[in-house]
């Protein structure tokens, strides 16, 4: 969707880096969601984000929702080859739980 | 471990057949969705259901397609005929719509249903 989108389109990096992926939406953001997807599979849900400043944490994976509610950023600490896959983010616009998505951003990480 | 299930996770068909995708939500969910990933376009919503009520089908090409809910342990989608632009993986995502957490809930995706169409 172009209401949402997604930075960078793919991103390559060393095993033990860091790194970040961005979402901006044009419209407030009521309900931000994370996922992970590999490829020929499902959608892992990995965080959901609904106040502005809110930061959320699961094991070295951090998603933050900024004070204006407009932009939630993935950052990922040390990297390993089991982070690669596709990062998606679903966005609620209209506070009514129905998700648009991003065109994902597809990680690699190289051993 | 309670998850969304989707039959059949794979299906290869030929134009004009009729295709029914089944989902079951994880049990004690009251909504339930219908998305399509494709390359082209994405992850889209499709439809989805409250309490087994549809809410919103406006992403649902009307002419071929339907959605429904028997009962709240199945969600069903229907393409009928089907065409070859409907290849696609077709997700169902569950979430449990809770008033001391709206507007949002946490959504919970299935494996997805790999559409081929000939």
């Amino acid at each position: 969707s172009q209401e949402l989108e997604q930075s960078p389109q793919s991103l390559i990096v060393q095993e033990g880096k860091n790194l970040t992926i961005n979402c901006t939406s044009s419209k407030t953001l009521y309900g931000l969601y994370w996922y992970k997807q590999k490829y020929g599979e499902g959608l892992i849900f990995l965080m959901m984000l609904q106040k502005g400043g809110e930061e959320k944490s699961h094991e070295k994976i951090t998603a933050k929702l900024d004070e204006k509610k407009q932009q939630s950023s993935l950052h990922i600490t040390a990297s390993q080859p089991s982070h690669a896959g596709i990062y998606l983010c679903g966005a609620d616009v209209d506070q009514g739980g129905k998700l648009i998505f991003g065109q994902g951003t597809e990680l690699s990480v190289k051993p | 471990d309670a998850r969304v299930t989707q039959t059949p996770r794979h299906k290869v068909t030929e134009m004009g057949q009729e295709v029914t995708m089944r989902c079951q939500p994880i049990l004690g969910h009251n909504t339930v969705f219908w998305y399509r990933q494709t390359m082209m376009q994405g992850l889209e919503l499709l439809a989805y259901f409250r309490n087994r009520a549809p809410l919103d089908d406006s992403g649902m090409p009307k002419d071929r397609f339907s959605a429904e809910m028997p009962d709240a342990t199945l969600a069903t989608l229907k393409i009928q005929p089907s065409e070859p632009r409907d290849s696609a993986v077709y997700f169902c995502a569950s979430g449990l719509v809770r008033k001391d957490r709206l507007p949002s809930y946490e959504q919970y995706f299935g494996p997805g249903t790999r559409l081929t169409v000939t």
